[in-house]
């Protein structure tokens, strides 16, 4: 399997239990954030996005929740599916390069059967 | 499909080598990113190109420089691998499909990554 990802956290979650990740981020100045999956092997996959105007956005079986005053993210997943095993991370909109995105290194979330 | 095609997949090179990375995406977006990816760390950028013409350093530049050859295309090279160059780069293109300028607000879509190995 791919090398990426050795010394995260992991989150092992049972098949059909919800799942929720979290994230700290740093820059208090940021007002765009996402949800990034990334499968062995793969590219990382955009999930969900959310601006600093929302505290809570939901798409299809995932809800991310913003909190400004503590400078925290998370990303729920609704009724856990072995094909959500994956490395999920977030990323914040930075205040160097161009305002390009800070990536955190992830969490792995492993779903057992 | 639509997407950011990377090639080539996996590499093996000897210090002091040369090679360019290259990727290509089929979004017309207007932005390109390359990053690295190394065990337990997010992802570091080294160059983008925030549009077709422009390219500026990341948080990582220093062993590679880039070309924007035109709006689709972004290539990354090595001018003389290091053991420290050992990782797996990705590139990544964000925008609004047809619109001219860059917009930060906007996800990347990223491509399945080049696996470089230097011995």
């Amino acid at each position: 399997g791919e090398s990426v990802g050795l010394h995260l956290p992991t989150l092992s979650v049972q098949e059909g239990d919800n799942s929720i990740i979290n994230c700290a981020y740093s820059n208090s100045a940021s007002d765009y954030f996402i949800w990034y999956k990334q499968e062995s092997g793969k590219g990382p996959q955009f999930i969900i996005d959310i601006r600093s105007n929302m505290d809570k956005r939901q798409g299809q079986r995932v809800t991310v929740l913003l909190n400004k005053t503590v400078k925290h993210l998370s990303l729920q997943i609704a009724a856990t599916q072995p094909g959500d095993s994956a490395v999920y991370f977030c990323a914040e909109k930075g205040a160097n390069y161009g305002q390009n995105f800070v990536f955190g290194p992830g969490t792995r979330l492993s779903v057992l059967p | 499909n639509a997407g950011v095609t990377q090639t080539p997949k996996f590499q093996v090179l000897k210090t002091g080598q040369s090679m360019t990375l290259q990727c290509a995406q089929d979004m017309n977006h207007n932005s390109m990113y390359w990053y690295r990816q190394d065990p337990g760390m997010g992802l570091r950028l080294i160059y983008y190109s925030a549009s077709e013409g422009t390219t500026d350093k990341g948080e990582v530049p220093n062993g590679y420089n880039v070309s924007r050859l035109n709006k689709r295309e972004f290539s990354l090279r090595l001018e003389s691998a290091a053991p420290s160059q050992t990782s797996v780069y990705f590139c990544a293109s964000s925008g609004v499909p047809g619109q001219v300028g860059f917009y930060s607000n906007q996800p990347q879509h990223f491509g399945d990554g080049t696996r470089l190995s230097i011995l």
